[in-house]
């Protein structure tokens, strides 16, 4: 079944958020393969963490990833306007499975 | 440059067939997995299913296993999803993605629509 992100998260300019995507023992809780993208709208989704806090050459240090338990995050620090998008998580279980999105406002 | 570059989607019949070809380019082909995601409109990412390197082994989402089959054509460093018995659920975009190691989807084509509608 899908990773549980919640539907959305809000944050001002400059603040920080942390988005959460939870699955269980087989997945997040069993491997390190856990990857966040970004995708903003009528765009293709972007490649912003992997295996948990790596991050791909030209992201920004201002996205980092966590791990505990069954539970990942995704953290955003100094939230920026051009931060306003999806974000998703994605884990390997038995195959690889999307967390449902999470909508970011930047108010 | 890495580039991915998806073609053959369109508007198909349900119980229809549809194949789509990745072109991709600034790589070397052969060293990586390759995986379909696919984006019902207004939905979230749904994995489709991957081939490894060689082409002998393919993986495959609950929902498609049966109906779909992706292959690889290592020569023209092409990648293809033959997609059978299509439903109306079967409606996205379909991306084509370069598996960089671990389920690390780092590289993504522009998509391709598919349209399952009579």
């Amino acid at each position: 079944s899908a990773l549980t992100q919640p539907a959305s998260v809000s944050g001002s300019p400059g603040q920080s958020i942390a988005i959460s995507c939870t699955g269980s023992t087989s997945d997040i809780g069993k491997y390190q393969y856990v990857s966040w993208y970004q995708q903003h709208p009528g765009k293709v989704p972007r490649l912003l963490l992997y295996e948990v806090s790596n991050r791909p050459s030209g992201i920004s240090s201002r996205f980092s990833g966590s791990k505990s338990g069954n539970t990942a995050s995704l953290t955003i620090s100094g939230l920026q306007t051009e931060d306003e998008a999806d974000y998703y998580c994605t884990a390997f279980g038995s195959s690889p499975i999307f967390g449902g999105g999470t909508k970011v406002t930047v108010l | 440059e890495v580039q991915l570059v998806e073609s053959g989607g369109g508007l198909v019949q349900p119980g229809g067939s549809v194949r789509l070809s990745c072109a991709t380019s600034g790589f070397t082909f052969t060293h990586f997995y390759m995986t379909w995601i696919r984006q019902a409109p207004g939905k979230g990412l749904e994995w489709v299913g991957h081939v490894r390197q060689d082409g002998g082994n393919q993986h495959y989402s609950d929902s498609v296993r049966g109906r779909f089959t992706i292959s690889r054509d290592n020569a023209m460093n092409s990648l293809f999803l033959q997609m059978n018995s299509l439903m109306a659920d079967d409606t996205a975009m379909y991306y084509c993605v370069r598996d960089s190691g671990f389920f690390r989807f780092e590289y993504w084509g522009h998509g391709i629509p598919v349209t399952v509608s009579s």
